[in-house]
């Protein structure tokens, strides 16, 4: 089965222009979580969605939203980007959340905002 | 908050030798604990995982140890490969809630 699928895989921006990321979960997944990746803070939560309801939300400013469409098929956004926003972005996709086999990666978005 | 600590950045250990990664965490509901394996330009992937009523949990040459008193756990690799090379991170969880560490990388020589 197709795994956890992110586009685009590379993204350069501007600061201060606004970014939308996707993410397509393993089918039949209804949890869809996201993670920021920078060096030395390893993977911090973002937020997650399960039958296109925001579930949890991590200690990220407002600039980050997200939202789940009827599919699972996720998406997140950054707002007015500034460069402290450059990370790899992951989204990890699961049953039902909580899986005792902990979640399924995409391979992310790597983010550059200069 | 960090709740989830993962105090080394970085391990060197010989081809052969065991390869013991350590994490810590502070919230006392987490219940499940996860160890993902991640690869550059790849997403992390499961490795092995603990329930919080177990305090050992063997798969192959990995083996994680949760110390519920201590807030602990680790991953061991005996014997550790090149290819175990990696960065690894530690994931604790409460229902919906998966928290990670910073991440450990590990480095095995031939």
């Amino acid at each position: 089965k197709a795994g956890v699928t992110q586009t685009p895989r590379y993204l350069i921006k501007t600061r201060g222009q606004q970014v939308t990321l996707s993410c397509s979960p393993i089918s039949g997944h209804r949890s869809v979580s996201w993670y920021q990746q920078t060096p030395g803070q390893g993977l911090q939560f973002l937020f997650e969605y399960f039958s296109e309801t925001q579930r949890n939300k991590g200690n990220f400013p407002g600039r980050f939203s997200g939202r789940q469409f009827s599919n699972s098929r996720s998406e997140m956004n950054v707002s007015t980007l500034e460069l402290g926003d450059s990370a790899l972005y992951l989204c990890a996709s699961s049953l039902q959340g909580g899986s005792v086999y902990g979640y399924t990666f995409g391979s992310g978005t790597r983010l550059t905002v200069v | 908050d960090q709740q989830v600590k993962q105090n080394s950045p970085s391990l060197s250990v010989q081809e052969g030798r065991i390869s013991i990664l350590n994490c810590d965490y502070t919230n006392s509901m987490f219940d499940y604990f996860l160890w993902y394996k991640k690869y550059p330009a790849e997403g992390p992937t499961f490795l092995i995982s603990i329930s919080s009523i177990k305090d050992k949990n063997e798969d192959g040459r990995f083996t994680v140890f949760l110390n519920k008193s201590a807030k602990h756990l680790s991953l061991h690799i005996v014997p550790s490969q090149p290819g175990d090379s990696a960065v690894y991170f530690c994931a604790a969880q409460n229902n919906n809630d998966m928290r990670f560490g910073a991440g450990t990388r590990l480095t095995v020589k031939p």
